[in-house]
């Protein structure tokens, strides 16, 4: 089965530093998301991005955060200036039909901010 | 707006007995629900979906679950469990005609002994 592909799979980092997380989606997909968990709580949606721009984003995705489609395989998650808060295991997915029916998810990045 | 409850965070079970992990889900519309699985150190994988139709659903690994609107729930369920079913597994609702974007709950971790 085709596979979402995430890296660094751990990511530690200073706080106030800005990280980049990457991911290669599924390269027929056209739908692509990120997804957050808190340690011991829900996964939360972040961005998804379709057609190189965004389309929905959550509460949680301020301007603190971006995507970027940089070239036809990455699809990446910076995070301006880091903080403590902002540790978390990310996921990134993608969908290639309209009704959201599968979304293949990526293994994710443990990011750590200290 | 739509949101997953999962209620329990972890149930312990041993080899060979049945298993029910439960979802309740909140939404003013019709629903799509599915159930993930993460087995450690991967990304989340598709279990089983609950698009329309039966109201039973059977999915990958004998795991089944079934759709009762008037409780609003979803739950997952195996009448024989092994030690490879030790994962974190996530009840996701999307409302129909929205957006597609899956909201999930907080997980239940399931831990099978031996």
């Amino acid at each position: 089965e085709p596979e979402v592909t995430q890296t660094p799979s751990h990511q530690v980092t200073q706080m106030g530093q800005e990280v980049i997380l990457r991911c290669v989606p599924i390269s027929n997909h056209l739908y692509f998301y990120w997804y957050r968990q808190i340690l011991g709580q829900k996964v939360e949606f972040l961005v998804s991005f379709y057609n190189n721009e965004i389309s929905e984003k959550s509460e949680i995705f301020d301007d603190q955060f971006s995507v970027e489609r940089p070239d036809g395989s990455n699809f990446t998650l910076k995070i301006r200036s880091t903080k403590l808060e902002d540790s978390a295991m990310y996921f990134c997915a993608s969908r290639g039909d309209s009704n959201g029916e599968k979304l293949f998810f990526g293994s994710g990045t443990q990011l750590s901010v200290l | 707006a739509q949101s997953v409850t999962q209620l329990d965070s972890q149930v312990p079970v041993f080899e060979e007995a049945p298993v029910e992990l439960r979802c309740n889900y909140s939404s003013s519309v019709s629903v799509y629900l599915f159930w993930y699985v993460q087995y450690p150190n991967q990304g989340l994988q598709l279990l089983l979906k609950y698009l329309s139709g039966s109201t039973l659903v059977k999915g990958i690994n004998g795991f089944e679950a079934e759709f009762n609107k008037s409780q609003t729930s979803f739950h997952l369920r195996k009448p024989s469990v092994h030690i490879s079913d030790t994962a974190e597994y996530f009840c996701a609702v999307i409302s129909s005609g929205g957006s597609y974007i899956p909201t999930f709950g907080r997980g239940t971790s399931l831990i099978v002994h031996p």
